[in-house]
């Protein structure tokens, strides 16, 4: 079975610009989450959808905004791209339950010049 | 504020024993991962404790004491592939992750 699959695989975009992440989950999987990863720290929350709601929210500006699909495939949209959102961009689909374990894709890498 | 803490660098031998520490400070506990990453990977679930306890899985074993806020994960037979950062990751009272900023574990010949 495919796993979770994201693209691209990397971006550089400038300062001021917007980009679009997309995520494709495991199949039968309903929840998908979106997490920043800089290089050295563990991944930071940014989003959680299930069953095209929003379930959570990390502590991101509104620069930052998401949504999801019909198909449970989903999109994280990031406005007015600065320095510091420079990181790898982690997308996880999960099956709620017990446990809510995350299976990640390969992940976007991000550059913001 | 919630609080995951692990070391942030350690170093073994190949064919030894190493354990790696978490420590939490959560509001609410909702159980505890562990994941592996190799630099440049995405996360890769190892295990997952929810009662007090060690589970263990093949050379892989995770304790959990909730009424310390205390995990290890413990790795056995330690081979070269095992270099890789090692992330708890606790799962809160809205079943938010938080996770820790990864121990980055060096294996030695």
């Amino acid at each position: 079975d495919a796993g979770v699959t994201q693209s691209p695989t990397h971006l550089i975009k400038t300062r001021g610009q917007h980009v679009t992440l997309r995520c494709s989950p495991i199949s039968g999987h309903k929840s998908v989450s979106w997490y920043q990863q800089v290089l050295g720290q563990g991944p930071q929350f940014i989003f959680q959808y299930y069953e095209k709601e929003e379930r959570g929210r990390g502590n991101f500006p509104d620069r930052f905004s998401a949504r999801q699909f019909p198909n449970y495939s989903s999109e994280l949209n990031v406005n007015a791209l600065l320095l510091g959102d420079s990181a790898l961009y982690l997308c996880a689909s999960s099956t709620p339950g017990e446990p809510d374990t995350q299976y990640f894709g390969p992940g976007t890498r991000l550059t913001v010049l | 504020g919630q609080n995951i803490d692990q070391p942030t660098e350690m170093t073994a031998t190949e064919g030894a024993i190493v354990q790696i520490n978490c420590t939490y400070q959560t509001s609410g506990f909702n159980g505890l991962f562990w994941y592996q990453q190799h630099a440049g990977e995405a996360p890769t679930f190892l295990s997952y404790n929810v009662l007090d306890g060690l589970e263990e899985k093949g050379r892989f074993s995770s304790f959990l004491s909730r009424s310390k806020g205390y995990s290890y994960l413990l790795l056995k037979e330690l081979q070269m592939k095992d270099s890789a950062s090692y992330l708890c990751a606790v799962t809160d009272s809205n079943y938010q992750l938080i996770w820790g900023a990864g121990t980055k574990l060096i294996i030695k010949p």
